[in-house]
């Protein structure tokens, strides 16, 4: 069974600094999809940035940047320039690309943006 | 406005007494999908439809039924609820395929408290 873990249960970043928060996954699979959402307080699931697991260069969404290292199962999260509305839940998800159709979730970090 | 709907956003309810939590998408998605939220548990997939008449198991549907009739509609049953289900539920919609990469789209959360 896939699992998804993030370490981090809280992490904090000054304004205008970069911070990056970790995930790392654990499949036999080798066609699946990654995912990063944010939940801010109002507790809305935003999608921040997906990657393709059969796509070697990283995705990018502006100030959002992935770093995918799928030999050794990690897909961090860069938050460059964090502004004070990047304060959030962030949630890790995985999503097989065929078979089981199920999603996978990491428990979450909380990023805190320090004005 | 492409959206998915859940209702009620809110609801305090006694053991035992059945209760269906509404959810509706206008987006023509296949696959849709109910989740429960609690503090450092993250997100978890309680049931999920592929599509009409085609329902599956997540990862803790114990206690929960669901039904897919219509294609927009997927709500959800507790037939005898418990204090051990409150929690923060979440409905979500995808395409099953193409290039979308299964990104979900995510109701406003419904939170129930069982007493």
């Amino acid at each position: 069974a896939q699992t998804v873990t993030q370490s981090q249960p809280e992490m904090s970043v000054q304004e205008a600094e970069t911070v990056t928060l970790s995930c790392t996954y654990d499949t036999s699979e080798s066609d699946y999809y990654l995912f990063w959402y944010k939940q801010p307080p109002s507790r809305q699931m935003i999608l921040v940035i997906r990657q393709e697991a059969y796509k070697q260069q990283n995705a990018t969404e502006n100030r959002f940047s992935v770093n995918f290292q799928k030999a050794a199962k990690s897909f961090s999260l860069k938050i460059s320039d964090s502004q004070l509305g990047d304060a959030a839940m962030y949630f890790c998800a995985y999503r097989s690309r065929s078979g089981t159709y199920k999603y996978i979730f990491g428990t979450g970090t909380r990023l805190k943006v320090l004005a | 406005e492409a959206q998915v709907t859940q209702n009620p956003r809110y609801l305090i309810t006694v053991t035992g007494k059945k209760l269906t939590v509404t959810c509706s998408q206008n987006m023509n998605h296949e696959y849709m999908s109910w989740y429960r939220q609690d503090p450092g548990l993250g997100l978890r997939q309680i049931y999920y439809s592929m599509n009409v008449e085609v329902t599956d198991k997540g990862d803790v549907p114990e206690g929960y039924k669901v039904s897919r009739k219509e294609k927009r509609n997927f709500p959800l049953i507790l037939e005898s609820p418990s204090p051990n289900q409150t929690s923060l539920y979440f409905c979500a919609s995808s395409l099953l395929g193409g290039g979308s990469g299964y990104e979900q789209y995510f109701g406003p959360g419904t939170r129930l408290t069982v007493t």
